[in-house]
Formats: C-alpha cells, sequence, structure tokens
C-alpha cells in the first residue's frame, strides 16, 4: 500500500528565510505526486505536481519540489518566504487510473516569524 | 472557469441524524472524489466516481454513500451520524481521476 511521510509536524521560519519541507513515500511504481496548501478553513489549493520527466517542478508562488526516485523524497522549497506563506502544507501521492484517490501526509504547519 | 463547489459550507446535525453533501466539479470534469479531513486521522479518501459510477472507496463503513449524477455533480451522504463523523468533507474533481485533482472549499460538518 502506499504512503507518504511528513517527518516535521511544524516548522517555524523567519520571514524572508529559506525554506525545505521533506516528504517521503512509499510506492511500488512510479507516482504521480503532489504538493497542496490548505489555509485555515480553506480547501486544498495544489502548488505543484510531478508526472514524469524532469525531476525538479516548478510550482505556484514561486514553490518548487525535486523527485528524487533513489531517496523516495519529494521535498518542496521556497527560497524566500513570505509571511501569507503561514499554512499547513500536505504531500500526496496518487497511481495512474487515479481510482484509488489520492494519499496524502500528516501535513507540516508552516510558521513565519516576523 | 469555476472552480469546484461545495454546498454547504457548514452543517450542525445531532446524532442519529442523516446528511447529504453536495459538489459540482469543475466544468468538463467527469471526475469527483471525497475525502474526509480530521485533526486525528487526517485527509482520508472516501470514494471516487467516474461517469456516475463509483470506481474505488476507501476504508469507511456503510454509512457513508454517494452517487454522481449526469452532469458530473456529486453527493454523498452519511445515515445514521456519530459524533466521529464531525469533520471537514473536501470533493475533489479531475478530468478523468488520472490527473491533477482540484478541491473544493469543502464541507464542515459538525455532529452534536
Amino acid at each position: 500500500a502506499q504512503s507518504v511521510t511528513q517527518p516535521d509536524i511544524h516548522i517555524t521560519v523567519s520571514e524572508g528565510a529559506s525554506l525545505e519541507l521533506r516528504c517521503n513515500y512509499s510506492y511500488g511504481a512510479t507516482p504521480y505526486l503532489f504538493w497542496y496548501v490548505q489555509s485555515p478553513g480553506q480547501g486544498l489549493q495544489l502548488l505543484l505536481k510531478y508526472f514524469s520527466g524532469d525531476t525538479l517542478v516548478q510550482g505556484i508562488k514561486g514553490f518548487e519540489a525535486e523527485f528524487k526516485r533513489s531517496q523516495s523524497s519529494f521535498n518542496l522549497r521556497k527560497p524566500s518566504v513570505h509571511w501569507s506563506d503561514a499554512a499547513e502544507y500536505f504531500c500526496a501521492v496518487g497511481e495512474r487510473g487515479g481510482a484509488d484517490g489520492l494519499t496524502f501526509g500528516k501535513g507540516t504547519h508552516l510558521i513565519i516569524q516576523p | 472557469k469555476a472552480g469546484v463547489t461545495q454546498t454547504p459550507r457548514y452543517l450542525i446535525k445531532t446524532r442519529g441524524q442523516q446528511v447529504t453533501l453536495s459538489c459540482s466539479p469543475i466544468s468538463g470534469h467527469r471526475s469527483v472524489s471525497w475525502y474526509q479531513q480530521t485533526p486525528g486521522q487526517g485527509l482520508q479518501f472516501l470514494f471516487e466516481y467516474f461517469s456516475e459510477t463509483q470506481r474505488n472507496k476507501g476504508n469507511f463503513p456503510g454509512r457513508f454513500s454517494g452517487r454522481q449524477f449526469s452532469n458530473s455533480r456529486s453527493e454523498m451522504n452519511v445515515s445514521t451520524l456519530e459524533l466521529g463523523d464531525s469533520a471537514l468533507y473536501l470533493c475533489a474533481s479531475s478530468f478523468s481521476g488520472e490527473e491533477t485533482q482540484y478541491f473544493g472549499p469543502g464541507t464542515r460538518l459538525l455532529v452534536l
């Protein structure tokens, strides 16, 4: 069965500093990988996705992520965070066919210090 | 293009009642998935519908059911509500289920 691990429950970063959120997945085949962001009381907004090809993917709001098959990782990065980036971030894995739905990590709560 | 819409946004029910939640996918999307989000269990897959057929279901009791209409709109129903059903219920749509899923704002259900 597929699984996703986000080892950091909370991360605190100063505004303007760089950010890296970790995501490790367990999946037999080549996965589809996603990062979503959720603000309080809101639904999930897609930040970026990896299906195939270039392992460094660019997303919205200045985020990027790198797929590393050897490490089963898909870490999210941003060179300089803004106060508006404070939110909950979810990594998810899906499979070709998609009928089994996405499997999500538990999320990482990002706190931005002024 | 309008996003995924869910109604109602908030609901308060009492134990034993039943509830129906509605989801309208992005125009042209034929796949609708439902997820339950709770602080303890996180985001969990409920079921997925494509062309009015349920293709898969997550590990939830039979009290949770759904359907999809010919216009791809979907409803989910929870019967005999329990306190533990209090959650944010999220609907997501995609063109065929294989691509990116786009989420709605969710329906927050409180069971008293």
